[in-house]
């Protein structure tokens, strides 16, 4: 069962272009989150998404980021026009479903390798 | 709003000793999991150990457990007879059990072990 899976690994950007990450859950998960770490600080957490639907976007920044996990294919992060303030690592999370009480093996995200963006 | 406290930007113990990274955080829920994930280089964020707070027995797994203290919301964690292979960048994180399903994390200990 492969784990999940983000593409690119690192990307590299100038300002003002756009970057678009991938990300592939693992198989039967249908939950996505996706964390931004900035060098030398923890994660930190930016929108939670099921199939089509945002759940849970309170991380976003209110301008040129935006996600989408459609009905097929990967999970997308997307950053317009791209400022070098964005250089990041951007990891991807992926569920089986949301956690229930008292059933922890339901609730554990499993990490992807991250994306490395560089804008120069 | 959860916070996520590790007061240790750094810490280093020699191969095979014992050494304890700390973590405090801020909830006003009482029901909650805590976490401690590992980064190496290679960036790949593990999950080293869980803890439910409803659970009073500390966490376990192999040479990694924790110290839960409840009700001063503190949640250490304990790496005995250390080896080479956990130096790593390590990350407290919470997260609740109702609603939000987020992870919250700390700023992270950088753990280095001395030969």
């Amino acid at each position: 069962n492969a784990g999940v899976m983000q593409n690119p690994r690192h990307l590299v950007r100038r300002r003002g272009q756009e970057a678009r990450l991938r990300c592939s859950p693992m198989k039967g998960h249908s939950h996505v989150y996706w964390y931004r770490q900035l060098p030398e600080e923890g994660l930190k957490f930016m929108v939670y998404l099921q199939k089509e639907n945002i759940i849970d976007e309170s991380g976003m920044p209110k301008e040129r980021f935006s996600a989408e996990f459609p009905k097929e294919g990967p999970s997308i992060l997307r950053i317009q026009q791209v400022v070098r303030g964005d250089s990041a690592a951007y990891f991807c999370a992926s569920s089986p479903r949301l956690g229930l009480p008292r059933q922890p093996l339901v609730y554990e995200q499993f990490f992807g390798p991250g994306t490395r963006l560089t804008v120069l | 709003a959860q916070t996520v406290t590790q007061s240790q930007p750094e810490m280093s113990v020699q191969e095979a000793e014992t050494v304890t990274l700390s973590c405090t955080y801020d909830t006003s829920e009482s029901d909650y999991y805590l976490f401690w994930y590992k980064q190496p280089p290679s960036r790949q964020m593990i999950l080293v150990i869980r803890q439910e707070a409803y659970k009073q027995q500390n966490a376990t797994e192999n040479r990694f457990s924790v110290n839960f203290q409840k009700a001063a919301k503190s949640f250490s964690l304990k790496i005995s007879d250390s080896q080479l292979g956990d130096a790593a960048m390590y990350f407290c994180a919470y997260r609740r059990i109702q609603g939000a399903q987020k992870l919250v994390f700390g700023q992270g200990t950088r753990l280095t072990i001395n030969p």
